[in-house]
């Protein structure tokens, strides 16, 4: 079966630190992939979308970047935080037009 | 881009009693509309889907709706539990299958 992971669950960094969040899926190939983030009581933004190796989707300019080095290895990554980017960040994964996509457990990111 | 909204914020209802989430998007090109379920610090978990050849689907006591004409779809959840308390996500994916969220929907069922 499927499954994905990711980690950490909870990270508190400074200002100006940086930040890289992974996210894995197990048991598929070729999956599509995204980044959420979902702040304090809102919806789910969508931050990026991978249909491939190297090949990434911004949905919106802000401070993070995206990068997928393998199939199934998504990371999330920015140079330096801003308070700003505080947020449970969601990774998840689908099997392509018109399947469900399934989601980790979060990352609930503080930047302090 | 896909736009999708979420009606109501907050909902609170009596154990037992129906509980209807609205939802509409805007992008005719979108089919496929999932609805998650999120508990308190965990990720969102898929609840029920409809795609875009069906006006109704039905599993056990949760219903999902579709009006393409209209572009809005509707989840209804008959004789409410205390478990059912959580906060409830539409979606909408569009034809490059990414998928947008409405802002979500806080359930409450009182026992």
């Amino acid at each position: 079966s499927q499954t994905i992971h990711q980690w950490p669950a909870t990270l508190v960094q400074p200002v100006g630190s940086p930040l890289s969040l992974e996210c894995t899926v197990e048991g598929t190939s070729n999956p599509n992939l995204y980044w959420y983030r979902q702040a304090a009581g809102r919806g789910l933004q969508l931050l990026f979308y991978s249909v491939g190796i190297g090949q990434i989707s911004s949905e919106v300019p802000q401070n993070l970047s995206a990068s997928r080095p393998q199939d199934r290895q998504f990371i999330l990554s920015s140079k330096k935080l801003l308070l700003s980017d505080s947020g449970f960040y969601l990774c998840a994964w689908s099997l392509g037009t018109n399947t469900e996509a399934f989601f980790g457990q979060g990352t609930r990111l503080t930047v302090v | 881009g896909e736009n999708v909204e979420q009606h109501p914020s907050t909902l609170s209802v009596q154990e037992g009693d129906s509980a209807v989430i609205k939802c509409t998007y805007s992008d005719s090109a979108s089919n496929y509309f999932p609805w998650y379920k999120q508990e308190l610090g965990k990720g969102p978990q898929l609840i029920i889907d409809i795609r875009s050849n069906v006006g109704e689907k039905k599993d056990q006591r949760i219903a999902v709706t579709l009006n393409k004409t209209a572009k809005h779809f509707s989840l209804h959840i008959t004789e409410t539990q205390p478990e059912d308390s959580a906060v409830y996500f539409c979606a909408a994916m569009d034809n490059f299958n990414k998928f947008y969220f409405g802002s979500g929907t806080k359930l409450n069922v009182k026992p």
